[in-house]
């Protein structure tokens, strides 16, 4: 069955410090598309970053990366050099191709609650 | 600029009262989706939409109703057979009729208080 898990209930970290948040994703698919989402205390959820299963490229975009490895079946974000405006949860997702999926549906983890502090 | 709305930003209703909760989008998306998330979890999908006139249920959709009349609109309407409303409601919104392949785009969000 399809399933995101982000272990990290929480992480706290002074500003400056590198912080990686994790992500393990399962699926019966071959082709599917991999996300992560940003949620300030404001609620609204921003995007930040799609990555499809055939592209194994790491990414990097500022200070933030993203480690896609099919060989564990994750997905991990790293923000270097963190910042107070940072501080958000972070949602990994998950979009499976096909007959599973009509529609696009998102598959969410349960988020990783990032504390950055000064 | 173009994005997705939700009014009101927060709700309060007695039990028992059926709520609407309004989603406007102008980006001109197929695809729209309502979300609700409860504290400290993830998101969880309520109806979706991939066209007009045309919905399908999420893995949560008892106690919720919702049409899809026009392209930029898709209210979701909170009945009183729905045991646990009180929430955050999301609403998104994606390209090429909601496509695996397309990110989606989120509305600000509605806390909904049912007391």
């Amino acid at each position: 069955a399809q399933k995101v898990t982000q272990a990290q209930t929480e992480i706290s970290v002074v500003e400056k410090e590198d912080v990686t948040l994790d992500c393990v994703y399962e699926t019966r698919d071959t082709t599917y598309y991999l996300f992560w989402y940003k949620q300030p205390p404001s609620g609204e959820l921003v995007f930040l970053i799609r990555r499809n299963s055939f592209d194994e490229q790491n990414e990097i975009s500022g200070r933030y990366s993203w480690n896609f490895q099919k060989s564990t079946s994750s997905f991990n974000f790293t923000i270097t050099a963190s910042q107070v405006v940072d501080s958000a949860v972070y949602f990994c997702a998950l979009s499976e191709a096909g007959i599973y999926n009509q529609g696009g549906k998102l598959i969410f983890g349960q988020g990783t609650e990032l504390s950055v502090k000064p | 600029d173009g994005g997705i709305t939700q009014s009101p930003k927060y709700l309060f209703r007695k039990e028992g009262q059926n709520v609407t909760l309004s989603c406007e989008q102008n980006l001109n998306h197929d695809a729209m989706y309502w979300y609700r998330q409860d504290p400290g979890q993830g998101l969880r999908l309520i109806y979706y939409s991939q066209i007009v006139n045309d919905f399908q249920k999420g893995d949560i959709a008892e106690g919720y109703s919702v049409s899809r009349e026009k392209k930029e609109s898709f209210p979701l309407t909170v009945t009183s057979a729905q045991k646990n409303p009180t929430a955050f409601y999301l609403c998104a919104s994606s390209g090429a009729s909601g496509s695996f392949a397309y990110e989606q785009y989120f509305g600000p969000g509605t806390r909904l208080t049912v007391t």
